[in-house]
């Protein structure tokens, strides 16, 4: 069966300190990949999405990036965080591009 | 304008009795897929059910149910016999064949079930 870890589960982090989150994927083989935030009380928003090693596409303009240096591992990263980065982030795969999406357990970033 | 809407924040329902969590959607894609997660208070994203634009008949997984109504584009999701695990936040999503790369979410409904 397949499986997603992500981790870690929570992250304290000062203004202006790097940041990498890191989430993998057992079981399959070229998984389609995702980041996605969510918002205190809010929906997800997608931040990146990976359809293969070294492809990686953003949805929108912030303040972090996204890698994916082997086929089932796929990093979240920022070289300077910000007050606005706090919230819960969710690694997710699918199979293809048109089914559902399998998420992690999420990481909940607090920058102070 | 919003791909999902959820106009419900919060639901109440007693133990063992159904309740229906309202999604509607708006798209101009002919080819699409409905979903609904539940989220628990850990965080955890759970995929529960999922609806494709051409499926003639309305999905069902155990308890849940999707009452897919295509000409009104609404994705209600049915929860039946409700239990006290039940509560949590449900998210309606949405991806289309020419975006697929996304799924759209909605803002949820918060289920409260009361024993």
């Amino acid at each position: 069966s397949q499986t997603i870890h992500q981790w870690p589960a929570t992250l304290v982090q000062p203004v202006g300190s790097p940041l990498s989150l890191e989430c993998t994927v057992e079981g399959t083989s070229n998984p389609n990949l995702y980041w996605y935030r969510q918002a205190a009380g809010r929906g997800l928003q997608l931040l990146f999405y990976s359809v293969g090693i070294g492809q990686i596409s953003s949805e929108v303009p912030q303040n972090l990036s996204a890698s994916r240096p082997q086929d089932r591992q796929f990093i979240l990263s920022s070289k300077k965080l910000l007050l606005s980065d706090s919230g819960f982030y969710l690694c997710a795969w699918s199979r293809r591009l048109n089914t559902e999406a399998f998420f992690g357990q999420g990481t909940r970033l607090t920058v102070v | 304008a919003q791909k999902i809407t959820q106009t419900q924040p919060g639901m109440f329902v007693q133990e063992k009795e159904a309740v229906t969590l309202d999604c509607t959607y708006d798209t101009s894609d002919p080819s699409y897929g409905l979903f609904w997660y539940k989220q628990p208070s850990s965080g955890e994203m759970i995929f529960l059910i999922y609806q494709g634009s051409y499926d003639q008949q309305n999905a069902t997984e155990g308890r849940y149910s999707l009452n897919f109504q295509k000409a009104r584009k609404s994705a209600n999701l049915v929860i039946s016999a409700s239990q006290l695990g039940d509560s949590a936040m449900y998210f309606c999503a949405m991806r289309e064949l020419t975006g697929a790369n996304n799924l759209f979410f909605g803002t949820g409904t918060r289920l409260t079930v009361i024993p």
